[in-house]
C-alpha cells in the first residue's frame, strides 16, 4: 500500500514563526502536492512538484514556499506564520491519475 | 483545466441508491474523471475513475455520457458510514499532475 505521512497531526505556532510541514511518501512517486482545506472552500492547491528540485505554484502560493531535495520528501514552509494560515494542510503524491493523501496537519497560528 | 460543478449537499437514507452528478463542460479530450471521498479529519481517498461509458468497482459506479460533459457517481445501498464529502475532478497526466478540487458534495446518510 502507498503510504503518505505528514510530520504532525496537530501543530500550534505563534504569529511570525517560521513553520515547516514535512511530507514523505514511500512509493517513488514523481508528483507531490500541498493543499490547504478550509470550511466552505474545499481543497485549494498551494504548490506542487513534479520532480526533485522542480516546483510550480498552485492557486494560493502567497505566504508559502516549498522544498523538494529528495524524491520522497516534500516540505511546505511558512516563512512568517500569520493567523490567516490557520488551516488543515494536506499532502499528496500521485501515481497515474490517482492521488494518495496523507492524514493532514491541523495548524493553528495564534 | 476543466472546472467542475456539483451540488453542495445531498441527503439520503440508509439502503437507498445515491447518485451525485458533476458537470464539466470544458473537459479536454485526454482528461479522465475521478471521484474522491473524504471523511472528517482525514485526507481524501480515491473511489473511482473513468473516461467514458460506465465503470464499476466494489464501491461505486461511474456513468459518463457520450459527450463527457457530465458524470454521475452512483453509490448503491448507502449506509451511515458513507456520510462524507465527495469530490469530482477532471484532469490528465499531461498537465504535470495538477488537479483542481472543487467544494465537493456533502452527503448525509440518515438512519
Amino acid at each position: 500500500d502507498v503510504k503518505v505521512t505528514q510530520s504532525s497531526r496537530y501543530l500550534v505556532k505563534r504569529t511570525g514563526e517560521k513553520v515547516f510541514l514535512e511530507c514523505v511518501q514511500d512509493m517513488d512517486h514523481e508528483n507531490m502536492f500541498w493543499y490547504r482545506q478550509d470550511p466552505g472552500l474545499g481543497l485549494r492547491l498551494i504548490y506542487f512538484s513534479y520532480d526533485v528540485k522542480m516546483k510550480e505554484k498552485g492557486d494560493i502560493p502567497e505566504g508559502y514556499s516549498v522544498s523538494r531535495e529528495k524524491k520522497e520528501r516534500f516540505s511546505l514552509i511558512l516563512e512568517s506564520a500569520s493567523t490567516n494560515q490557520t488551516s488543515m494542510y494536506l499532502c499528496a503524491s500521485r501515481r497515474g491519475y490517482e492521488q494518495y493523501f496523507g492524514p493532514g496537519t491541523r495548524l493553528t497560528v495564534t | 483545466l476543466a472546472k467542475t460543478t456539483q451540488p453542495i449537499s445531498m441527503d439520503s437514507y440508509e439502503g437507498q441508491e445515491v447518485n451525485i452528478t458533476c458537470s464539466h463542460n470544458n473537459i479536454a479530450t485526454n482528461d479522465y474523471i475521478t471521484w474522491y471521498q473524504q471523511f472528517p479529519s482525514q485526507g481524501p481517498r480515491f473511489i473511482i475513475q473513468g473516461y467514458k461509458t460506465k465503470v464499476t468497482n466494489e464501491v461505486a459506479s461511474l456513468f459518463i455520457p457520450a459527450d463527457r460533459k457530465s458524470s454521475t457517481l452512483s453509490l448503491p445501498r448507502v449506509s451511515l458510514s458513507d456520510t462524507a464529502v465527495y469530490y469530482c475532478l477532471v484532469g490528465g497526466p499531461g498537465n504535470t499532475g495538477k488537479l483542481i478540487f472543487g467544494q465537493g458534495t456533502t452527503l448525509q446518510v440518515k438512519p
